[in-house]
């Protein structure tokens, strides 16, 4: 069964560092998205992306984030300069994208921990 | 802002019993709801779905209760498990591919 993959598992930083935290959606897939877990806390949406171009994004996802398509199969996201409060899972989802009416379930991948210190 | 809750945080229940878990939401609009569940260490695994035209749905062991009225989401688990033990998440949307509102957990512990 496909599912959505991301690289690396953990990630520890320094802050102000930049990181890029990798993913590869389902392969049919259109419509790719970017949600952070704090520890103990609920799952929150940062950004959504479709057809080369963001979507919709969060009032987290601020000018540090980024998010790039750079090839057929990856989607990335980008964290310029690190804060201690980054640290969370970060999570990329994919669904299909067949419109609007279409009930469109988002398929998670295992996520990426990352810590900054 | 609008808002996706959950009730109760921690659910235990006996292996073979049926589980209840609920959730609240508050926006109005939305249109789709989901059931996910979260294992340490992984990311959040669909279960089960429903549109707001619908006010139940059942899947293998599962289902789905949608009461828009009072603006309230459940879901029962059948002869429960221990690989049932986990964090269940209800999350809504208002269709389509929009962003996934996600309530903040309920974990599900199984006596064996």
């Amino acid at each position: 069964e496909p599912e959505v993959t991301q690289t690396p598992s953990h990630q520890v930083t320094q802050m102000g560092q930049e990181v890029i935290l990798r993913c590869v959606p389902i392969s049919n897939h259109l419509y790719f998205y970017w949600y952070r877990q704090i520890l103990g806390q609920k799952v929150e949406f940062l950004v959504s992306f479709y057809n080369n171009e963001i979507s919709e994004k969060s009032e987290i996802f601020d000018d540090q984030f980024s998010v790039e398509r750079p090839d057929g199969s990856n989607f990335t996201l980008k964290i310029r300069s690190t804060k201690l409060e980054d640290s969370a899972m970060y999570f990329c989802a994919s669904s299909r994208g067949s419109g609007r009416a279409a009930r469109e379930t988002q398929y998670f991948g295992p996520g990426t921990r990352l810590l900054v210190l | 802002g609008e808002s996706v809750g959950l009730h109760l945080p921690t659910l235990s229940v006996q292996e073979g019993d049926n589980s209840i878990i609920n959730c609240a939401y508050s926006n109005s609009a939305s249109d789709y709801f989901i059931w996910y569940k979260q294992e340490s260490g992984k990311g959040p695994q669909f279960i089960i779905d429903i549109r707001s035209n619908m006010d139940k749905r059942q899947g293998q062991r599962v289902t789905v209760l949608l009461n828009k009225t009072v603006k309230h989401l459940s879901l029962q688990i059948a002869a429960t498990q221990p690989g049932d033990s986990a964090v269940y998440f209800c999350a809504e949307s208002e269709g389509g591919n929009t962003p996934l509102v996600f309530g903040k957990g309920t974990r599900l512990s199984v006596i064996a």
